[in-house]
């Protein structure tokens, strides 16, 4: 079992969908993100949650909208997208504080979104 | 604020080759820099890092050193494999977040 799972791998779907990406970390970690990545331009940080809290929301438009039921799950739910938006959408999480590695992010394998 | 650069891409070497992959950075103070490697259909791991000036980070036969000096932390290997086929991203942390160089991908030949 990998550390950081993302289901679905691959999703299609037309601007006026409502769509899930979900995400779930097997290591115990308490910090949890969401990343775009775009071709040709570095990752961007969207969200961070530590302990279920949000704590960083980058400017993200609010057709994207992150839920962290606890701390092991992660979603980012997707509304009225816009074919930008379709990019490979990564999750991470680390373990933050108390002797945890600084910078050191677990990452899954990603979704591939493509919006049409 | 914060930036990471690194050397424009792609790059193609032939196997046993030596390969450098320049980064460069701007952060106030002293932050924690970071190689990370996404392999092909795979979300990135970490492959070394260094915390402080003067320390050298090492995994799998790649080796970076934090420079102070010229804020860089070049990526080398002296003899690069086929399987080292991937993109590979230079980063800084800062209060829990990375700040990532828009990556470089790397091919070898046999």
């Amino acid at each position: 079992e990998t550390g950081v799972t993302q289901t679905p791998r691959h999703l299609v779907m037309g601007m006026t969908n409502k769509k899930s990406l979900k995400c779930e970390q097997h290591l115990g970690h308490n910090a949890m993100y969401w990343y775009k990545q775009s071709a040709k331009k570095p990752l961007e940080l969207m969200f961070v949650y530590n302990f279920k809290e949000q704590t960083e929301n980058n400017s993200v438009p609010s057709r994207f909208s992150p839920e962290c039921p606890n701390s092991s799950h992660l979603f980012l739910h997707l509304h009225t997208l816009q074919p930008e938006d379709s990019a490979l959408y990564l999750c991470a999480s680390s373990q933050e504080g108390g002797g945890g590695r600084v910078g050191e992010l677990f990452f899954g394998e990603g979704s591939r979104l493509t919006v049409l | 604020g914060d930036s990471v650069t690194q050397m424009e891409g792609p790059v193609t070497l032939s196997e046993e080759a030596f390969l450098t992959i320049n980064c460069t950075y701007t952060a106030t103070g002293y932050p924690s820099l970071f190689w990370y490697v996404q392999y092909p259909g795979e979300g990135l791991q970490l492959l070394l890092k260094a915390t402080k000036a003067d320390d050298k980070g090492s995994n799998k036969g790649f080796e970076a050193t934090y420079r102070k000096e010229t804020t860089s932390f070049h990526l080398e290997k002296g003899s690069v494999q086929v399987s080292d086929s991937a993109v590979y991203f230079c980063a800084l942390s800062r209060a829990q977040k990375l700040v990532f160089g828009q990556g470089t991908r790397l091919t070898i030949n046999p």
